[in-house]
This record gives structure tokens, C-alpha cells and sequence, in this order.
């Protein structure tokens, strides 16, 4: 079974508006990650946040994490076209680094 | 740099038959992780190779198995094929276990059992 859980599973949007993706999880863990994968490709690492951060930047992107509520969003913002793609969670378990588990991912679309 | 590579790109075997999947990892990455993707899923852990031995194995029966070379290339051994392992094969290499930082993806393989 998957760790996390992400939502919606779905997200269709307009270029230039603001993406956000959500990820629960059921465990305690040491880093929550998330990844992009476009058309069944391989995938590509966007962020890592560990559990005593809360808050995390990267260009673009903005990634929170809420331990007391096991979740973390990401947020997309200023959308482009092409950042239409498939968005994974995975976290790495405090019991040790030897997983990542995944979510089921978000599909966005981004339309011009 | 080259970046990690699997082989082949595309697989069709049929139920009962045995493959062999292949992973180059990143240089300087020393662990080899594996993952099987079905339509619309996200990554199901399969297993981890760190400096040549099993460290860390999902919910996958032992007809998946796997090595690592001493050059930290990987190969995913699938006995006994069925429909279900049908699926896009993902290796990913890292300086370190998984879990700790970042995973380098390879472009995945995409096995059709029939």
C-alpha cells in the first residue's frame, strides 16, 4: 500500500494562476519529497523538506509541511504550460532511510 | 556526467516467461533503487541495492529479484511473469540510501506481459 495520499488527483488550471497540490501521510518520517513526471517519464526530483522544517522555497515553487497533521502542500505558482504533469509525494520513513514510498500523484494541467 | 540509463526501453513477453531489466546508475552513486509504476499509480517501491547487498525490500514476492555490480549497475530479474507485472519499471540511483536526499530517475522501462 502507499504511504501518501495526494489531492486532488486532478487539478485543470489556466496559465499564470497558482497550482496547489496537497499529500497526507500515515507515518513518522525523517523527509517528505516531491517529484514531477511528465507522460510517463522518468521522474524529477523538485524538493526535499525535512520534518523540523516547515517551510521550503525553490524558484517557483513553495512546499509546507504540517507534522502534527502528517501533510504537506505544494504549491505551483505563476503556472506555465509546462508545467503540465503528473506531481508526487514520497516520504522516507523515521524508522530508516532504506524506503521512499509514494503517493498516487496529482495530474495537472496547465492551459494556455 | 551521464545520467542513470535503463535497458531496454520497451518489453513484450508473455505470462510464464522470465526478464531481465538493466540500470547504469549516476556516477559516483552508490545505491540503485527500483521501482514498478502502474497506469495511473505512483511508484511502488520494489527493492534497494547499496554497495552490492539488499538494503530495504517492499511488498514484492521473491520472483523480483535483483543485483548490483561493483560498478553500482543494477539488473531486475522478474520470474514467472503475469498480467499484473505489467507496468513501467523505474531504477533511480543515489549517493545514498534512499530516503535520505534525492533520487536520480532513469527514463523507466515499459514491460507488456501478455
Amino acid at each position: 500500500s502507499q504511504q501518501g495520499e495526494e489531492d486532488p488527483q486532478a487539478l485543470s488550471i489556466q496559465e499564470g494562476e497558482n497550482a496547489t497540490m496537497n499529500c497526507s501521510y500515515k507515518t513518522s518520517i525523517n523527509n517528505l519529497q516531491w517529484y514531477r513526471q511528465n507522460s510517463g517519464r522518468g521522474l524529477v526530483h523538485l524538493i526535499l523538506i525535512r520534518s523540523n522544517e516547515r517551510e521550503k522555497h525553490s524558484g517557483r515553487l513553495r512546499v509546507t509541511l504540517d507534522t502534527s497533521k502528517k501533510s504537506s502542500s505544494l504549491l505551483i505558482t505563476a503556472s506555465r504550460a509546462a508545467d503540465t504533469a503528473s506531481y508526487f509525494c514520497a516520504t522516507a520513513y523515521s524508522g530508516g532511510y532504506n524506503k521512499l514510498i509514494f503517493g498516487a500523484g496529482t495530474r495537472l494541467a496547465v492551459h494556455p | 556526467e551521464t545520467g542513470v540509463t535503463q535497458s531496454p526501453t520497451h518489453l513484450i513477453k508473455t505470462r510464464g516467461q522470465q526478464v531481465t531489466l538493466r540500470c547504469s546508475s549516476q556516477s559516483g552513486h552508490n545505491t540503485v533503487s527500483w521501482y514498478q509504476q502502474a497506469l495511473g499509480q505512483g511508484p511502488q517501491f520494489i527493492f534497494q541495492y547499496y554497495r552490492e547487498e539488499e538494503n530495504g525490500r517492499g511488498n514484492f514476492p521473491p520472483r523480483f529479484s535483483g543485483l548490483q555490480f561493483p560498478n553500482y549497475s543494477s539488473e531486475l530479474n522478474v520470474n514467472a511473469l503475469e498480467l499484473d507485472d505489467s507496468a513501467l519499471y523505474l531504477c533511480a540511483s543515489s549517493p545514498g540510501l534512499a530516503g535520505v536526499g534525492e533520487q536520480f530517475f532513469g527514463p523507466g522501462t515499459r514491460l507488456t506481459v501478455l
